[in-house]
């Protein structure tokens, strides 16, 4: 089975300021997929940024980038020069290469004070 | 491109009475995912249809869970009957294709609580 663990539930910073969300998984697939998603109050779920596990070469989607450690089955969430449309619960989740969906880590709230 | 459509968007009902949710996928999206999102969860994957076909199953509740997607295209998840630990959000989602080389789209979800 695959599990997603995200230990940080809220998070609060400054605008402007780079934040760090934290997320470790266990898989037993040798191809997988990592993704971060962001719903904001009320809004639909969106996808931020995604990881291909065979791909050393961390992510990166503008002011969203990734550190993943493949070894630590760790992967995490850098957004820099934060902005208040950035609050919102973020969830980390993983797939299978194969036709799997999605599992979901718990969530971090994300806060973002002006 | 119209994004993945959901009705109704919330339902208030009683325990033991039975609901059903609608989704219809971004069109082309072979595949299709209902979620069951609990207050202060993550979502967990409910079922997953490839076309018409269902690829997973395995975490929902048969007794009193079903779902369908008729032609491979519009879907409706039912609950019958309902349990209180049944409020939560349920979220479709659509995707061209399963795993994840695929980016899911989600849909704004149906809001449910059982009283």
């Amino acid at each position: 089975a695959q599990t997603v663990t995200q230990s940080q539930p809220e998070m609060s910073v400054q605008e402007a300021e780079t934040v760090t969300l934290s997320c470790t998984y266990d898989t037993s697939e040798s191809n997988y997929y990592l993704f971060w998603y962001k719903q904001p109050p009320s809004r639909q779920m969106i996808l931020v940024i995604r990881q291909e596990a065979y791909k050393q070469q961390n992510a990166t989607e503008n002011r969203f980038s990734v550190n993943f450690q493949k070894a630590a089955k760790s992967f995490s969430l850098k957004i820099s020069d934060s902005q208040l449309g950035d609050t919102a619960m973020y969830f980390c989740a993983l797939a299978g290469g194969g036709a799997d969906g999605l599992t979901f880590g718990k969530g971090t709230h994300l806060i973002i004070q002006p | 491109e119209a994004g993945v459509a959901q009705s109704p968007r919330y339902k208030i009902i009683e325990k033991r009475q039975s609901v059903a949710f609608w989704c219809n996928p971004i069109s082309g999206h072979a595949t299709l995912y209902w979620y069951q999102q609990i207050l202060g969860q993550g979502p967990k994957l409910l079922i997953q249809f490839q076309n018409n076909g269902v690829v997973d199953d395995s975490q929902l509740p048969k007794d009193r869970f079903s779902a369908e997607r008729l032609k491979g295209v519009d879907s409706t998840l039912k609950i019958q009957p309902a349990k209180l630990e049944d409020s939560a959000v349920y979220l479709c989602a659509s995707s061209l294709g399963g795993g994840g080389s695929y980016e899911q789209y989600f849909g704004p979800g149906t809001r449910l609580t059982v009283t």
